[in-house]
């Protein structure tokens, strides 16, 4: 069935330092969806791509959806340590929802 | 409130137990979701309701009875649970299905013994 490819699976990274994450998948799709993770609580939306191209930033966050639209990757500048959480890309279809395995970053001070 | 509230948080029952979850969104949206939430697997959807019309359950155990009784609420009944089941079952909320955001809540941490 359809998946979505994730990686890295997890990062240890200094403080300030930028990030860089990505999600691809053999299937195209129309929508890309990243969400951040904190433990013990649901996912919370970052930011919502549904243009081939499209590159959209969300504070210190920038997400671009792949011209091939099989891929998209997020990247999160200067980070700091309430970055620390589990990012996940997902997408949407009439009924179809299909998450990622998530990247779970840390954060070093 | 706001947003999407799961109650309870956490719950443990016994295999031969009945609970039930709760859903509630005050977004105004029409479309209500659950998923399952194991460690180290991707979200798993289990029903999908728009309009408190079911529209896609996907190969759910019979275990699992949802019930959307208006567009802002959400159950989900649990009744003769493995231990398997044990997982973060999240609730999500969007305008409407297909190619819109998700807006989930906290969860429900559940744990069958």
């Amino acid at each position: 069935g359809q998946q979505l490819n994730q990686s890295p699976q997890s990062m240890f990274i200094q403080e300030g330092e930028d990030v860089s994450m990505n999600c691809t998948s053999s299937s195209i799709f129309n929508t890309w969806l990243w969400y951040k993770q904190d433990p013990g609580e649901g996912p919370v939306l970052l930011i919502a791509l549904y243009k081939a191209g499209e590159l959209t930033s969300n504070g210190r966050l920038t997400a671009q959806f792949g011209i091939t639209r099989k891929d998209s990757f997020l990247n999160i500048s200067a980070s700091i340590p309430s970055d620390v959480g589990i990012y996940f890309c997902g997408t949407s279809g009439t009924y179809k929802y299909i998450f990622g395995t998530g990247t779970r970053l840390k954060v070093l001070a | 409130e706001t947003g999407v509230t799961q109650t309870p948080r956490h719950l443990v029952m016994g295999m031969t137990n009945k609970k039930s979850l709760k859903c509630e969104q005050h977004l105004g949206h029409n479309a209500m979701y659950w998923y399952k939430q194991s460690a180290k697997k991707p979200l798993e959807l289990m029903f999908v309701y728009s309009l408190e019309e079911r529209v896609e359950n996907n190969s759910v155990p019979s275990r699992f009875s949802p019930e959307c009784p208006n567009s802002s609420h959400l159950f989900l009944h649990l009744h003769t649970l493995q231990p398997e089941d044990s997982a973060l079952y999240l609730c999500a909320s969007s305008q409407e299905t297909g190619l819109y955001e998700q807006y989930f809540g906290p969860g429900t941490r559940l744990t069958v013994t």
